[in-house]
């Protein structure tokens, strides 16, 4: 069974812009939860979906969002670009939301410059 | 909020030797779930193992094996006969209801296995 996947793998951008982010779910997962990796802040919990509702939300300002899909799949945007914002961003995935287990993707690397 | 703390920022280990990561946590909830999970320098997450609060059981997956002391609130991470493939950075997590079970990760240890 294919594992999570997020594309990009790498992306840069410029402070101001806007980014979208993709990750696709193990086959049969339907919970997609996000999470943000830095050196200063370590991993920070941003979002989880299920069944295409958004069911938690971390401390993150409005401009990160995201959705899901009906196939599971999720998307994370950031708008208006910050120097700040540079950080990997992880997708992990469960069958259920809840206490299942996740598992992650291999992560997205965001450079904002 | 509950926290996570890691004491040991890097650990060394011999091949073929055994080392124990630390993790403490504090919460309040008796039902919560505590993972470890692995992050080698492809930055890929792999889970490790995980244990669930309501068992008194340690966890253990082959070489990898928990001592989790609920009273404490300790969670260690026991790594018998380690490889050179164990070199990562491991994560400590917590999850439970009253955080929507959001996983709470540690700083992290790195943990560097030498020849």
């Amino acid at each position: 069974k294919a594992g999570v996947t997020q594309t990009p793998r790498y992306l840069i951008k410029t402070r101001g812009q806007q980014v979208t982010l993709s990750c696709s779910p193990i086959s049969g997962h339907r919970s997609v939860s996000w999470y943000q990796q830095t050196p200063g802040q370590g991993l920070q919990f941003l979002f989880e979906y299920f069944s295409e509702t958004q069911r938690n939300k971390g401390n993150f300002p409005g401009r990160f969002s995201g959705r899901q899909f009906s196939n599971s799949r999720s998307e994370m945007n950031v708008s208006t670009l910050e120097l700040g914002d540079s950080a990997l961003y992880l997708c992990a995935s469960s069958l259920f939301a809840g206490e299942q287990t996740q598992y992650f993707g291999p992560g997205t690397r965001l450079l904002v410059l | 909020a509950q926290t996570v703390t890691q004491s040991q920022p890097e650990m060394s280990v011999q091949e073929a030797e055994t080392v124990t990561l630390s993790c403490t946590y504090d919460t309040s909830e008796s039902d919560y779930y505590l993972f470890w999970y692995k992050q080698p320098p492809s930055r890929q997450m792999i889970l490790v193992i995980r244990q669930e609060a309501y068992k008194q059981q340690n966890a253990t997956e082959n070489r990898f094996s928990v001592n989790f002391q609920k009273a404490a609130k300790s969670f260690s991470l026991k790594i018998s006969d380690s490889q050179l493939g164990d070199a990562a950075m491991y994560f400590c997590a917590y999850r439970s209801a009253d955080s929507g079970y959001a996983l709470n990760f540690g700083k992290g240890t790195s943990l560097l296995v030498t020849p």
